[in-house]
């Protein structure tokens, strides 16, 4: 199993329509992140979580919500769709720790019509 | 306001010949600086990293120089192979912050020729 999980890795929505794109991690670690990514712009913040209690917003949370239910659990809601938030999204993870910086999981494609 | 810059959205290179993509970057309080490596349909995946100590960070064909007067970074593959074609993404931290947040560049794409 993939250390960070993502799912669904593809969807398609209607503008308006609330959705949610889940993340799951076997790391252990505490840190969890949400990350788009478009062309030309790399990978911007949108929310991250240091431990079930703590949420914060990262560069661009508007638009957005996250869950943390669990240590290993972190997703990530669109409220109400709109075609601009159409891009690639990573969930990550990490502990402070390591060298290696983020892991990341494979991504969702979401698609905003 | 960009903290960490990459301003070549892509890089061609041939087969065997050295590939060098380069950051730049704002905040001096950045202390610590990683490379990642992103394929189509795949998350990025750390590739290597450097430590404000240091000036050069060296595994295998992939080596990163850091100048900090300078507030750039290098990340050197020799020889470039077409397997290394991918989206190479600079980050930075600033590691002895109370969050540690990794800022990443927008991203250049090499693609290595056969």
């Amino acid at each position: 199993d993939a250390d960070v999980t993502q799912t669904p890795r593809n969807r398609i929505t209607k503008t308006g329509k609330r959705i949610m794109l889940e993340c799951s991690q076997t790391k252990g670690h505490d840190r969890m992140y949400w990350y788009r990514q478009d062309p030309g712009l790399g990978l911007r913040l949108i929310y991250y979580s240091f431990d079930v209690k703590d949420i914060n917003k990262g560069e661009i949370s508007d638009g957005y919500s996250v869950s943390r239910q669990a240590q290993a659990k972190f997703s990530l809601s669109l409220e109400s769709a709109i075609p601009n938030q159409t891009a690639l999204y990573f969930c990550a993870t990490s502990d402070p720790g390591q060298l290696h910086g983020y892991t990341f999981g494979s991504g969702t494609r979401l698609t905003v019509v | 306001d960009q903290q960490v810059k990459q301003n070549s959205p892509s890089l061609s290179v041939q087969e065997g010949r050295i590939s060098i993509l380069n950051c730049d970057y704002t905040n001096s309080m950045f202390d610590y600086f990683l490379w990642y490596k992103k394929y189509p349909a795949e998350g990025p995946t750390f590739l290597i990293s450097i430590s404000s100590i240091k000036d050069k960070n060296e595994d295998g064909r992939f080596t990163v120089f850091l100048n900090k007067s300078a507030k750039h970074l290098s990340l050197h593959i020799v020889p470039s192979q077409p397997g290394d074609s991918a989206v190479y993404f600079c980050a930075a931290s600033a590691r002895s912050g109370s969050q540690g947040n990794l800022i990443f560049g927008k991203g250049t794409k090499l693609s290595v020729k056969p």
